[in-house]
């Protein structure tokens, strides 16, 4: 089956970094996604990752081994509107998106 | 303002009542999803419409029946829900009709089904 690994929450502190991990075992690979979820708001697209190595996107970068089944998201300078939730998701070879659970990440002062 | 609009945010029925989920989204986009998410789980792909066909359907209850009236708007009509059928109802769209992963999503009809 396929399946997509993340921790289910993690807690870090303002101004610190944080990774945020996934793993995953899909049949194919079209890329890696990670979305942001504010409590109840939509999930927002953040990255894609298709090809290995890192992405970087001002505070937030996201990094691939595809040979390792291995991403993470790397937030820095963390701001207490960093908390939310963290969806990562892959696209099959079908173009179907598999989806983590997500990583609620509380940021403490 | 997301361009993916749900109507209501909020809805609470009986498991003999009839309601309907209402999806609008202003992006032009040709493709158009409902996803259900509940605590803890991964979002679950419910129905996807690609130019007001629907090109998937995946195992959902009979209960949950979608309309595609036009490219901009989607509807989940509901009837006689089971209480498990509480959780976070997601609408969303994306551009092309192959999922290329990007999408675009609205704020979700919170349900809850007594």
């Amino acid at each position: 089956g396929q399946n997509i690994d993340q921790p289910t929450e993690m807690t870090a502190t303002e101004g610190a970094i944080v990774q945020i991990n996934c793993t995953y075992q899909t049949s194919g690979f079209n890329g890696l996604f990670w979305y942001q979820q504010h409590a109840g708001e939509a999930p927002t697209f953040l990255s894609y990752n298709v090809l290995d190595g890192l992405e970087e996107k001002g505070r937030f970068s996201s990094f691939l081994s595809r040979s390792k089944g291995y991403s993470y998201l790397l937030l820095k300078e963390l701001q207490m509107k960093d908390s939310a939730s963290y969806l990562c998701a892959v696209l099959d070879s079908n173009y179907q998106l598999i989806w983590g659970a997500g990583t609620k990440l509380i940021i403490k002062p | 303002e997301t361009g993916v609009t749900q109507t209501p945010r909020h809805l609470v029925m009986g498991m003999t009542n009839k309601k309907s989920l209402k999806c609008e989204q202003h992006l032009g986009h040709n493709a158009m999803y409902w996803y259900k998410q509940s605590a803890k789980k991964p979002l679950e792909l419910m129905f996807v419409y690609n130019f007001k066909e629907q090109t998937e359907n995946n195992s959902v209850p009979s209960r949950f029946s979608p309309e595609c009236p036009n490219s901009s708007h989607l509807f989940l009509h509901l009837h006689t829900l089971q209480p498990e059928d509480s959780a976070l109802y997601l609408c969303a769209s994306s551009q092309g009709t192959e999922n290329t992963g990007e999408l675009f999503f609205g704020e979700g009809s919170r349900l809850t089904v007594l």
